[in-house]
């Protein structure tokens, strides 16, 4: 039972380019929604993340677009650079002690950024 | 400084072994855990603990075991039931309460290969 799809699995953009990640989930308990970032042989690492009292949150080049009527929110990253070239996880989880207090992730999107 | 140390980096097991990947932490969190990472698969979650001498399984516990003696120690033993060990692990910690209990951190991982 995968409880966040996310897609696409790979994604290839130009530089300078807007990359564009999508995730959809099925718990409506879930009320905290992070993105991580993970290269190659390492571990992942909180990129930003959104409550769903809110519709969108910026930092910086990344901003997450959340749209809880449809239970799906979305990573954009503006302005791609060859940096941004890693794995990029959509997760989702609910408060503790009530049973969805686990991390639960989608499957990953590995971004490349060409010149 | 503060963060997930995991040992070892690189680990062969041969079949039928039993092995033990450890992870410390100097973060003071509460909550622990252990995810398994495959090619295309996302991470999935193996053990966590809330608090010291309690765990509870995760989405794939079989063939794995978990001990919480310390706060800041959770190590995780592959046991020879475990019949596709090979793959890349992943410790991680956060607190479990209030808002700072939502962000999960990641050690850098083990490579465990069955030769």
């Amino acid at each position: 039972q995968q409880q966040v799809k996310q897609s696409p699995q790979s994604l290839i953009v130009q530089k300078g380019g807007i990359s564009i990640i999508n995730c959809a989930y099925e718990n409506t308990a879930f009320d905290y929604f992070p993105w991580y970032q993970q290269f190659p042989g390492k571990g992942p690492a909180l990129l930003i993340a959104i409550r769903p009292d809110v519709s969108e949150k910026k930092e910086g080049r990344f901003t997450i677009s959340f749209n809880k009527s449809a239970k799906q929110f979305s990573l954009h990253i503006m302005d791609s650079q060859p940096g941004d070239s890693a794995t990029y996880f959509c997760a989702a989880k609910g408060a503790w002690g009530f049973g969805n207090e686990k991390l639960t992730f989608g499957t990953g999107t590995r971004l490349t950024i060409i010149p | 400084d503060g963060g997930i140390t995991q040992s070892p980096k690189y680990l062969f097991r041969k079949e039928g072994q039993n092995v033990t990947l450890s992870c410390e932490q100097n973060l003071n969190h509460d909550a622990m855990y252990w995810y398994r990472q495959d090619p295309g698969q996302g991470l999935r979650l193996i053990y966590y603990s809330q608090i010291v001498n309690d765990f509870q399984k995760g989405d794939i516990a079989e063939g794995y075991s978990v001990s919480r003696e310390k706060k800041e120690s959770f190590p995780l033993t592959v046991t020879s039931a475990q019949k596709n060990p090979t793959a890349f692990y992943l410790c991680a910690s956060s607190m479990r309460t209030g808002d700072s209990g939502n962000t999960i951190y990641f050690g850098e991982g083990s490579w465990l290969t069955v030769v």
